[in-house]
């Protein structure tokens, strides 16, 4: 089967510039999550979704970072305005149910603010 | 309490050796370990995954210890090589519900196999 794809692979933007990143999750997976890993770090869960609805935004920084998932397939996550420590990869998962199942991790973006 | 706490942050081991890398967590409504390899530039994948209803489970030359007592587990690789030279990342979730769900991760080991 197909794997998570993500796009674009890297990215340089400008302090205070906007960004977006996509997400094609692996076929028949209903839950989609984006996490963000800083260097020398895990993962760190932003958002999660089953289907196209929210189920945990809570460490989401709302007043700058938005996602979607329309049609509860493809999901975009886009950062506006950009600050220098949202430097770090953005990873996209997706897994066949919410609840402690494996998740299968995109390569991400590499994302650097200059 | 979210907090999965992992070491060491670094491990070399020769070719043919053991790797072990250790976690502990504190929420015991925590009943999902899955460990992930990650290489340079690519996203994290799933290595092997426990519940906390055996105390041990092998897949190959790896396999998970778990102590439900001391809430800790660990990974062990077993006649290491040179291509598992990567960063390991335990973590931990919960099927009570809330922000359980959410798969807590350690903060990694970085394993160097010298040929």
């Amino acid at each position: 089967e197909a794997g998570v794809a993500q796009s674009p692979r890297y990215k340089i933007i400008e302090k205070r510039q906007s960004v977006a990143f996509w997400c094609n999750p692996i076929s028949g997976h209903a839950t989609l999550y984006w996490y963000q890993q800083i260097l020398g770090q895990g993962p760190k869960l932003l958002i999660q979704f089953q289907n196209n609805g929210v189920v945990d935004d809570s460490q989401l920084p709302k007043d700058r970072f938005s996602a979607e998932r329309l049609k509860g397939v493809d999901s975009t996550l886009k950062i506006q305005p950009a600050k220098l420590e949202d430097s770090a990869v953005y990873l996209c998962a997706s897994s066949l149910r919410p609840v402690n199942q494996p998740q299968h991790f995109g390569d991400g973006t590499r994302l650097s603010i200059l | 309490q979210q907090q999965v706490k992992q070491s060491p942050q670094s491990l070399i081991v020769q070719k043919g050796g053991i790797s072990i890398i250790n976690c502990a967590y504190e929420n015991t409504a925590f009943d999902y370990f899955p460990w992930y390899q990650q290489f340079p530039g690519k996203g994290p994948a799933l290595l092997i995954a426990i519940r906390p209803d055996v105390s041990e489970k092998k897949e190959g030359r790896f396999t998970i210890s778990f102590n439900k007592s001391a809430k800790q587990f660990s990974l062990h690789i077993m006649d290491s090589q040179p291509g598992d030279s990567a960063t390991y990342f335990c973590a931990a979730s919960s099927s009570s519900g809330g922000s359980n769900y959410k798969l807590t991760f350690g903060k990694g080991t970085l394993l160097t196999v010298n040929p």
